[in-house]
């Protein structure tokens, strides 16, 4: 079955980096995009941007250029998310999520998220 | 960006029918889509397209709509259904709505 499983909560101080993973498994990982939300706590969904998981290329939604990274290690059908520079408003869930279709991006199957806390 | 205004909060009872309502602050066409969330879990696709039921999702969701006014329908309400529910269009860029938390009485 289709499973994307992410990596474990994250406690970091502000100015440290953090990275999170989104291992996909259950299909071709290379077939569909992977996208990023972030959820502030108690607070609604905010997409970030997305991931061509073919040709690795990045697209960032304008609220998260500069301080977000986008890779992937294509391998071993992971897609990441690094944060530099960590704010206090960056404490959020941040869920991966798979889009099925390149011309109409909706959101099928999602990560379980990924709890980042930044606090000093 | 294009704005999508959900209605924060509904309240009904067991066996009702509820509609929950998004307008987009422009023409998204049909790219408009709807999830569930519930505490502490991802969201859960239920409509992609404004109309078509995602695989697997009861028959008692729906939806409705095109251009700027999209409706979410479930009929009859169950209890399980107590989540919030976010819409979200993909036509210009991706937003959500800010959600509409559903409690069953």
């Amino acid at each position: 079955q289709i499973q994307l499983v992410q990596s474990g909560p994250e406690l970091k101080k502000p100015g440290e980096s953090v990275k999170i993973s989104c291992k996909a498994s259950g299909y071709t990982f290379t077939d569909y995009a992977m996208h990023w939300v972030k959820q502030a706590p108690g607070k609604g969904l905010k997409w970030m941007g997305w991931i061509n998981t073919y040709t690795g290329k990045p697209t960032y939604a304008d609220d998260f250029k500069g301080r977000f990274v986008f890779s992937l290690e294509a391998s071993a059908s992971t897609a990441n998310l690094q944060i530099s520079n960590l704010k206090n408003e960056d404490t959020a869930t941040y869920f991966c999520a798979r889009s099925r279709s390149k011309l109409l991006p909706f959101f099928d199957y999602w990560g379980q998220g990924v709890m980042v806390t930044v606090s000093s | 960006d294009t704005v999508l205004t959900q209605s924060p909060a509904l309240a009904v009872s067991p066996g009702e029918r509820v509609t929950i309502s998004c307008r987009a602050s422009e023409s998204v066409s049909t790219r408009m889509h709807w999830y569930q969330q519930k505490p502490g879990q991802q969201p859960k696709l239920l409509i992609y397209g404004a109309s078509n039921l995602e695989s697997g999702v009861p028959a008692r969701f729906s939806g409705s709509g095109s251009g700027t006014d999209f409706t979410l329908t479930i009929d009859p309400v169950e209890a399980n259904d107590t989540a919030t529910y976010f819409c979200q269009q993909s036509w210009n860029d991706l937003t959500f709505g800010s959600g509409t938390k559903l409690e069953i009485k």
